[in-house]
Order: structure tokens, then C-alpha cells, then sequence
């Protein structure tokens, strides 16, 4: 199975910084690299996602970066505002008609203000 | 709607009784889950349905039973539970076609085994 390893555990910055999450992944026929955000009490979200096809995508202040040879992908969040303090998960899976997620351990990141 | 509907939102069960979860999407989407979380740690996948089938159960204890009755209905039955099982049970749906996409979450039910 996938083994999906994430850094930092926590993140704490001030607000107008920015942040980075590194997501390490083992399978190399994953193909499709998507990050979740999660505040507390809430449900999960998709907030953004690459396929292998692509190196980088923004979305305003966040862009997801993916290097295949090496099995890892970054979430960048700039500008960052206190509403962006949650726990963010990467979740590599294959391609396939369903999802078969396995979710990093998760960031917890803090925005102060 | 893009919408995952989950109910109860909290349930309390003794070890001897049996309860279930319910869960309802009306986006056509043909792929459905159970993920369990607990605190402070990432959602784990239980079981997933596409089509109506089940497709994976990833190893769960059989105290926990789910069942699809049509694409729109997803339901999972819990019976002699431990105390270990109190946690966060999310339900979630994805198009279950072409190209894996995202993964919508029911808002989720906290279960209390005591």
C-alpha cells in the first residue's frame, strides 16, 4: 500500500506569510495528488488537486507543486489569513473510477494574527 | 446539490446494542465511503462502494456491517461495538467515473461507545 508521509506536523506563522506543506509519497504509479482542508470541527474539503500530467496549479493564494521522480508534492498557501488555520491533508491515490485515498498523517497550521 | 447528508450527527451506544449510521447524496455519484477518524489523526477508509457494490473493506472488524441499498443510500450497521470504536464516522461520494476526482464529506457522526 501507499505510504504517505507529511511535513511539518505543525505550522505556526503570522498572518501575510507564507506556508508550505511537504507531501512524500511511496507508490510511484500514484497519479493523482489532491489536499484537503479540515477545520476544527468540520468536515474535510478539497481545496486543491493535480494530476501527473501537470507540474504546478494555482488557485488563487494556494498552488500545489508535484515532482514525480522524486514522490513528493507541496501545498503553498500565500498571504496567509487567520481563516486558513486547519489541519491540511495530502491524499495520493491512483487514477481509477474510485478514490482510494490514503491521507497523510495531516498539518495542523496556525495563522496568527 | 453537492451536499453528503449524514444522520444522526451524535449517537451514545452501550457495547450490547446495535444502531446505524445513515447517509444520503443526490449528485448521480456512483462511488461511496465510510472513513472512520479519530481525534487528532487523519480519516481512515472503511469500505467503498461503487455502483452499488462493495469494492473495498479495508480489514474492518465485521461488528460493523454496511450496506447499500440504492446509489442515493449508504448505511452502516453497528452492532456489539467497544469503547475503541468511539470516533468520528464521515461518510463521503465521488463521481465514481472516468478520472478519480474529489471525494465530497458528509459533515459526519460522532459515535460514543460506552
Amino acid at each position: 500500500g501507499e505510504n504517505v508521509e507529511q511535513h511539518p506536523s505543525t505550522l505556526s506563522v503570522q498572518e501575510g506569510d507564507s506556508a508550505v506543506i511537504k507531501c512524500t509519497y511511496s507508490d510511484s504509479a500514484s497519479n493523482y495528488f489532491p489536499w484537503y482542508k479540515q477545520e476544527l470541527g468540520k468536515r474535510p474539503q478539497l481545496i486543491i488537486d493535480i494530476r501527473s500530467n501537470v507540474g504546478e496549479k494555482k488557485d488563487q493564494r494556494i498552488a500545489v507543486t508535484l515532482n514525480k521522480t522524486a514522490k513528493h508534492f507541496s501545498l503553498h498557501i500565500t498571504e496567509t489569513q487567520p481563516e486558513d488555520s486547519a489541519v491540511y491533508f495530502c491524499a495520493p491515490s491512483l487514477n481509477s473510477g474510485y478514490s482510494t485515498l490514503t491521507f497523510g498523517k495531516g498539518t495542523m497550521l496556525l495563522v496568527s494574527p | 446539490d453537492t451536499e453528503v447528508t449524514q444522520t444522526p450527527k451524535h449517537l451514545v451506544m452501550g457495547m450490547t446494542n446495535k444502531k446505524s449510521l445513515k447517509c444520503e447524496q443526490h449528485m448521480g455519484h456512483r462511488a461511496m465511503y465510510w472513513y472512520k477518524q479519530k481525534a487528532k489523526k487523519p480519516p481512515e477508509l472503511m469500505f467503498v462502494y461503487s455502483y452499488e457494490k462493495l469494492s473495498i473493506n479495508e480489514s474492518v472488524p465485521s461488528r460493523f456491517s454496511p450496506e447499500c441499498p440504492n446509489s442515493s443510500l449508504l448505511n452502516l450497521h453497528l452492532h456489539a461495538l467497544q469503547p475503541e470504536d468511539s470516533a468520528l464516522y464521515l461518510c463521503a461520494s465521488s463521481q465514481g467515473t472516468g478520472p478519480t476526482g474529489e471525494l465530497f464529506f458528509g459533515e459526519g457522526s460522532r459515535l460514543t461507545v460506552l
